[in-house]
């Protein structure tokens, strides 16, 4: 079982639809979690983080962290084409400096919004 | 501002020759630095990541080897490639000693062995 599950997808969905994205995860560890955007051969830019449980919201965007049972979500309000990317769930363990880059990665769901 | 350099770009490699990628960050000191690799399809892996001059953990065996010559500098090396380390590459930082900060990635390498 992999430590972090995350659908490939393709989700392809219509102008101003809301779109769920989802990750589930196996080690208790995780504490910290964060969500990448990756747009075709570029490096991911970090999109939402969350230390614990609850929910975050950055206008269009909120992430949601449900540590009870081991699964995260972020919501994407009013999608537009150019949120079309690949987006990737990612969680650390680290208590340390290397919190925010030491990183395990979901394999990235393939979003496309159509106009 | 904070920057990272990373390259080349692209790079077609045959099987059994070495290999040398280079990333460089301005703009700050001390940084934790890290190197990842993306299959096709899949989710990045964490490879090497340093917390400084000279420190180099790794994180799963491979072909691969990482070095920090000086404090913003981390490079990844091979010296015989196999058709198995065809990948894209990342170099990423952080912020380190209170100034624990988000990873930023550089834009990546796209190695073809062949």
């Amino acid at each position: 079982q992999k430590e972090v599950e995350q659908d490939p997808g393709p989700l392809s969905v219509p102008e101003g639809a809301i779109v769920s994205l989802n990750c589930t995860y196996s080690n208790s560890a995780f504490q910290y979690f964060m969500w990448y955007r990756q747009y075709s051969r570029k490096g991911p830019e970090l999109l939402m983080y969350t230390y614990s449980s609850g929910n975050k919201e950055d206008g269009r965007f909120t992430a949601q962290v449900d540590k009870s049972s081991k699964y995260i979500s972020l919501f994407i309000r009013d999608s537009q084409p150019s949120d079309s990317a690949t987006y990737l769930c990612a969680m650390s363990a680290d208590a340390g400096g290397t919190s925010y880059g030491k990183l395990t990665f979901g394999q990235g769901t393939i979003l496309t919004v159509h106009p | 501002s904070q920057t990272i350099h990373q390259w080349p770009a692209t790079l077609v490699q045959p099987v059994g020759s070495p290999l040398s990628l280079e990333c460089t960050v301005e703009g700050t000191s001390n940084p934790n630095l890290y190197w990842y690799r993306q299959a096709a399809g899949r989710g990045l892996q964490l490879l090497f990541y340093s917390v400084g001059i000279g420190q180099i953990s790794s994180e799963v065996p491979q072909n691969l080897s990482a070095s920090r010559p000086q404090d913003r500098q981390f490079i990844l090396s091979s010296k015989k490639l196999l058709l198995s380390d065809s990948g894209f590459y990342l170099c990423a930082w952080s912020g380190t000693g209170g100034l624990n900060t988000e990873a930023f990635f550089g834009q990546g390498t796209r190695l073809t062995v062949v």
